[in-house]
């Protein structure tokens, strides 16, 4: 099975500024295709991107995602105070589909 | 509104079986797949099964093989999942989620210790 390792592990940031989150896989992941979620704290995951780089109708173009092949970034411009959660990418080009272990973006 | 709604928290004893329901609104529940997953605290979510609800199909993750059972009720549009012979290692957070091969709808999840 396909492993995703998220980093950093933790990301300390100040409101307005950009946080660049990695998603590495342990090979290349079929179609790009890959998603990001956002999870906060007693929820459930919220999509936001899915095919690599599109955005989730009512997402804020101020998420960004991109990569192929085994490289994604997730980009978050201007940091807004409901932007602090922990991020998850997740593959679903290949049986069974995985996810990464996290990166919980704080205020700093 | 689409939303998935999950049953409340369940406390079992190691070596007892659970069985958590998740009830499909504002779509076609026979139209979509649906998946469940579990998070362990600190963890990220992992993959357990899926049952197609229009047929009752069912595909398990090969760790939850012999364990896992995925059953659905299209009059109510509830999908079910039982896990048997539980261990302290399955307390976690149990979720279903709408599959689009993403997951695009989430239910709020149920929290499962086993203690």
């Amino acid at each position: 099975e396909i492993v995703l390792t998220q980093s950093p592990g933790t990301l300390s940031l100040s409101p307005g500024e950009r946080a660049t989150l990695s998603c590495r896989a342990s090979q290349s992941v079929s179609g790009g295709y890959l998603a990001w979620y956002q999870q906060k704290p007693g929820q459930g995951p919220r999509l936001l991107i899915y095919d690599a780089s599109n955005r989730v109708a009512g997402i804020p173009d101020r998420f960004r995602g991109s990569g192929s092949g085994t490289d994604f970034t997730l980009t978050i411009n201007r940091l807004e105070p409901e932007d602090f959660a922990v991020y998850y990418c997740q593959q679903y080009g290949n049986a069974p589909r995985t996810f990464g272990q996290g990166t919980k973006v704080e205020i700093k | 509104q689409v939303q998935l709604v999950q049953s409340g928290a369940e406390v079992k004893k190691p070596g007892a079986s659970v069985k958590l329901s998740c009830r499909a609104s504002g779509f076609s529940f026979t139209a979509y797949y649906m998946h469940w997953l579990r998070q362990a605290p600190g963890q990220g979510p992992e993959w357990m099964g899926w049952i197609n609800p229009n047929s009752g199909d069912t595909s398990y993750a090969q760790r939850f093989q012999g364990r896992v059972t995925m059953t659905r009720d299209t009059s109510i549009s509830t999908a079910y999942m039982e896990l048997t012979r539980l261990t302290s290692d399955d307390t976690a957070i149990y979720f279903c989620a709408r599959d689009r091969l993403f997951y695009d709808v989430w239910g709020q999840g149920t929290t499962v210790t086993v203690s």
